[in-house]
């Protein structure tokens, strides 16, 4: 069963603008993690959020959790042609070692 | 320093057939798995290991067996291809789960 839903499934813009990915849960959860896929790659983690934090910042990236609405949201600032990739939220709840992914957000930016 | 890696990259299967896919990681770390991903799926655990001889099921086990009879090694074994089991498998490893994973670059497994 799928814990994150993000939101949209794909999403185009132009290299300069923001970038905003939305995930949604169902269950509580210990931590939500970001991971990007570049076409026929591997995940790359990106950042991770914990239950108890409201915001968190990594260079471009820009992630917030609201656990009262279960969801959570990545904003690429400033976005590039190589942040092009499809990016999943996954959510760790009860045990930390079972991560539970979305079907993920395929981002496209255009030079 | 390798990281995960992943054997083989490519591989094609006859319905009925068996085989082994490859996890290795030179990172010392204590928690490896095992995800399918399906297009418009997501990924999905298959089987999941928390230390060498400890091994427990995910959300997506049947036609699957792991094992892990060292830290650095943790092979998936397909016991009867299956069509249903044509997916991209991915192996991912943490020192700390609560920090995140590492993965592999993954085994494109086609079965006919």
């Amino acid at each position: 069963s799928q814990q994150g839903e993000e939101d949209p499934q794909a999403l185009s813009i132009q290299e300069g603008e923001n970038a905003t990915m939305n995930c949604s849960y169902k269950t509580s959860i210990n931590n939500l993690q970001w991971y990007r896929q570049n076409s026929g790659r591997g995940l790359v983690h990106l950042i991770l959020i914990r239950s108890n934090e409201r915001e968190k910042h990594s260079g471009r990236l820009r992630v917030t959790l609201d656990t009262s609405k279960k969801s959570s949201s990545l904003l690429i600032t400033a976005s590039r042609a190589a942040d092009t990739a499809s990016y999943f939220c996954a959510t760790s709840g009860g045990s930390n070692y079972k991560l539970t992914f979305g079907k993920g957000t395929l981002l496209t930016v255009n030079p | 320093n390798a990281g995960v890696t992943q054997t083989p990259k490519f591989q094609v299967l006859k319905t009925g057939q068996s085989m082994t896919l490859q996890c290795a990681q030179d990172m010392n770390h204590e928690y490896m798995s095992w995800y399918r991903q399906d297009p418009g799926m997501g990924l999905r655990l298959i089987h999941y290991s928390v230390g060498a001889g400890i091994t427990d099921q995910g959300e997506v086990p049947n036609g699957y067996n792991v094992s892990r009879s060292t830290t650095e090694d943790f092979p998936l074994r397909l016991l009867s291809a299956a069509p249903s089991q044509t997916s991209v498998y991915f192996c991912a490893t943490s020192d700390n789960p609560a920090y995140g994973y590492t993965f592999g670059s993954g085994t494109r497994l086609t079965v006919v």
